[in-house]
């Protein structure tokens, strides 16, 4: 495999559920992403993972709590969703230096909560 | 507060015409530029890359140009092809964080 894995590719869960989204980068790469696409609105950041440490949690609801175990895996943790937290959750990767950075990224997970 | 405006939200463009997609950004201090391509239901791609030390960046069929006076970018497609439809998104950033606009859909008709 290459690139960045997600799974699952989609996933229904009730308010009350638990469940976790899971990302794989096979680049080589030590910073990890989780970003948030809802409808109609720009693409938010929610959580940046730099060599394996949380560097940046943008203001982002306890009911979504990330885990990075190393630098090839990245885990989204989901309890007690509400409906508005239904989108399209994308984990991308990058390679941190000097300079400018590409991102790349996974194919998402599109949740909905019912 | 958006930091990276992209006005247009949508975009038709008849096919082997240029296409070309507008941006405009806050923040002076960055300093490096990238657009994503975004099909439905997939991750965003990235497509081409500009440093702020040049004004002009071109690969194949689409070049990015960049005016820093203006806080401006754009990125042209040409010829556009009906691949090439899908939303595009600019973003820029530091090395560890990057901010995207609002995309704008691009429709390349026949």
């Amino acid at each position: 495999e290459t690139g960045v894995t997600q799974t699952p590719r989609h996933l229904v869960m009730g308010m009350t559920n638990k469940k976790s989204l899971k990302c794989e980068q096979h680049l080589g790469h030590n910073a990890m992403y989780w970003y948030k696409q809802s409808a109609k609105k720009p693409l938010e950041l929610m959580f940046v993972y730099s060599l394996e440490e949380r560097v940046e949690n943008n203001s982002v609801p306890s009911r979504f709590s990330p885990e990075c175990p190393n630098s090839s895996h990245l885990f989204l943790h989901l309890h007690t969703l509400q409906p508005e937290d239904s989108a399209l959750y994308l984990c991308a990767s990058s390679q941190v230096k000097g300079g400018g950075t590409e991102a790349f990224f996974g194919q998402g997970t599109r949740l909905t909560v019912v | 507060d958006q930091q990276v405006k992209q006005n247009s939200p949508s975009l038709s463009v008849q096919e082997g015409r240029i296409s070309i997609l507008n941006c405009d950004y806050t923040n002076s201090m960055f300093d490096y530029f990238l657009w994503y391509k975004k099909y439905p239901a997939e991750g965003p791609t990235f497509l081409i890359s500009i440093s702020s030390i040049k004004d002009k960046n071109e690969d194949g069929r689409f070049t990015v140009f960049l005016n820093k006076s203006a806080k401006h970018l754009s990125l042209h497609i040409v010829p556009s092809q009906p691949g090439d439809s899908a939303v595009y998104f600019c973003t820029t950033g530091t090395a560890s964080k990057l901010t995207f606009g609002t995309g704008t859909r691009l429709q390349v008709t026949l």
